[in-house]
C-alpha cells in the first residue's frame, strides 16, 4: 500500500521567504508527527497531531514555525520569514495512533535557504 | 525524561563480519524501543521494536536486539554483514509524554568494507 509521502522533496528558498511543506500519511493512521532532521542536532521532534488537533507542540523550534492537519489526513508545515538555521531535512511520520505503535516515515523534504 | 545513547558515531565492519550496534537507554518507565535505517536520501525504516513480549526481538534483513533491562541496553546485531546495509542507524525510545514520539539516539552510520 501507499506509504508517507511528502513534498516537495527539495526545496531551495532564499532566507526571508515563507515555505509550506506538505505530508500525506498513510490511510487510516491518526497520529501523524513532524520531525527535523539536521547535522548539528540530530532527529528532533518538532509537533504531534492527533486527527486534527496538536495536544503536543512543544518541538517547534520559534513562533515562525506552524503546522495544520485537515481532514484527519494531510499536514502541512509553514515556516515563515526562513532563516539559514532552517536548513535541514523535515520528516513526517504517521502511525496507528496507540503508544506503542511503531511509526512510518515518508522520505523528508531537504530545505536549503540561501 | 526518556534519552537515548548510541555508542559510536561511525562503525566499519568486513562484508560477512558480525555487526554490533550500541544503544543505551534511559527511561522512568518501561521503555518502548526501536530501531530505524536510514539509506541515503530516504526516510526512516524500520527494523524492529521491543515492546516487552519478548527481550530477543528478531527484525528485518537478518537483524536482531536483544532488551537487557539491567544493563539498559537494546544493541543491534546481525551475524554477518552485507554491503547493502551500509546506512544510517537509528536507536529511539518512546517519550513517556503519551503523545507516542519518538527520542532518538545521535545515529551510527554503518560501513561495509568488501
Amino acid at each position: 500500500g501507499a506509504g508517507v509521502s511528502q513534498s516537495p522533496s527539495n526545496k531551495v528558498t532564499e532566507k526571508g521567504k515563507d515555505v509550506e511543506l506538505r505530508c500525506d500519511p498513510i490511510s487510516g493512521h491518526t497520529a501523524l508527527y513532524w520531525y527535523r532532521q539536521s547535522l548539528g542536532q540530530g532527529l528532533e521532534f518538532l509537533i504531534y497531531f492527533q486527527g486534527n488537533s496538536a495536544p503536543d507542540k512543544s518541538g517547534l523550534p520559534s513562533d515562525r514555525f506552524s503546522a495544520e492537519r485537515t481532514g484527519g489526513s494531510v499536514s502541512t508545515l509553514t515556516i515563515q520569514r526562513t532563516q539559514q538555521e532552517d536548513s535541514a531535512v523535515y520528516l513526517c511520520a504517521s502511525s496507528f495512533g496507540t503508544q506503542n505503535q511503531p511509526q512510518h516515515f515518508g522520505d523528508g523534504t531537504r530545505l536549503s535557504i540561501l | 525524561a526518556q534519552s537515548v545513547t548510541q555508542l559510536g558515531s561511525h562503525v566499519s565492519v568486513s562484508e560477512g563480519a558480525l555487526v554490533l550496534l550500541r544503544c543505551n537507554y534511559s527511561s522512568s518507565v518501561p521503555p518502548y524501543l526501536f530501531w530505524y535505517v536510514q539509506y541515503p536520501n530516504q526516510g526512516l525504516q524500520l527494523l524492529l521494536k521491543y515492546t516487552s513480549a519478548a527481550t530477543l526481538v528478531k527484525g528485518i534483513n537478518g537483524f536482531e536486539a536483544e532488551f537487557k533491562k539491567s544493563e539498559t541496553s537494546f544493541h543491534l546485531t546481525k551475524p554477518s554483514a552485507h554491503m547493502s546495509d551500509a546506512a544510517e542507524y537509528f536507536c529511539a525510545v518512546i517519550d513517556s509524554s503519551n503523545t507516542g514520539k519518538l527520542i532518538f539516539g545521535q545515529g551510527t552510520t554503518l560501513q561495509v568494507k568488501p
